[in-house]
């Protein structure tokens, strides 16, 4: 079965200090994978989606940037960190070619002071 | 950008209560997902419904895609404090209609 992780789970940074968020699948092969930011109580904002190694799509214009170094991996990083950063990241994947069904891991809470 | 709303955004309700949840768009949905998310929990897929006027039942919940594939409904009959949670439907757009959209959110919380 496919399983999918993420860390830290939670993380207090100050304000204009590097950030690297990881996401890893297991158990499938060339996923979609996503990262999500999330408001407290609302909806999810797509960040970034990637459909294979090296390839990052990118939605909103912002501090942050994604990478994916191997198939199953995506990280989601800044240089400085702003305020309006905080908040619930999600990462999930999705089964390329499949049903269009998404599969979220259990987030990282960002607090940036 | 597809927008997804939902209403009502927060919901409270005694146990045992029926409801309902809408998620409605200006836009047609090529297939549309609901999720429930648990604070501090990432969230967890419920059903996808692809097909226009389809209805699907899950124990208590009852979703309905609309004729025109522009509105869903989330029913809860009898609702427990289990179904506390953020309700979301999401759907499919973007420039390569690739990417997830997710709506506004509904809180429920269910009284005991």
């Amino acid at each position: 079965s496919q399983t999918i992780h993420q860390w830290p789970a939670t993380l207090v940074q100050p304000v204009g200090s590097p950030l690297s968020l990881e996401c890893t699948v297991e158990g499938t092969s060339n996923p979609n994978l996503y990262w999500y930011r999330q408001a407290a109580g609302r909806g999810l904002q797509l960040l970034f989606y990637s459909v294979g190694i090296g390839q990052i799509s990118s939605e909103v214009p912002q501090n942050l940037s994604a990478s994916r170094p191997q198939d199953r991996q995506f990280i989601l990083s800044s240089k400085k960190l702003l305020l309006s950063d905080s908040g619930f990241y999600l990462c999930a994947w999705e089964l390329a070619g499949g049903p269009n069904e998404q599969f979220f891991g259990p987030g990282t809470r960002l607090t940036v002071l | 950008t597809q927008l997804l709303e939902q209403s009502p955004q927060f919901l409270s309700i005694q146990e045992g209560e029926n409801l309902t949840v809408y998620c409605n768009s200006s836009s047609v949905f090529s297939s549309l997902q609901w999720y429930r998310q648990e604070p501090g929990e990432g969230p967890v897929l419920l059903v996808t419904v692809v097909t226009g006027g389809e209805v699907k039942k899950l124990k208590r919940l009852t979703f309905q895609f609309g004729d025109a594939r522009k509105d869903s409904s989330l029913h809860i009959t009898a609702a427990q404090p289990g179904d506390t949670g953020l309700y979301l439907c999401a759907s499919l757009g973007g420039y390569t209609g690739n990417q997830f959209y997710f709506g506004t959110g509904t809180s429920l919380t269910v009284i005991p």
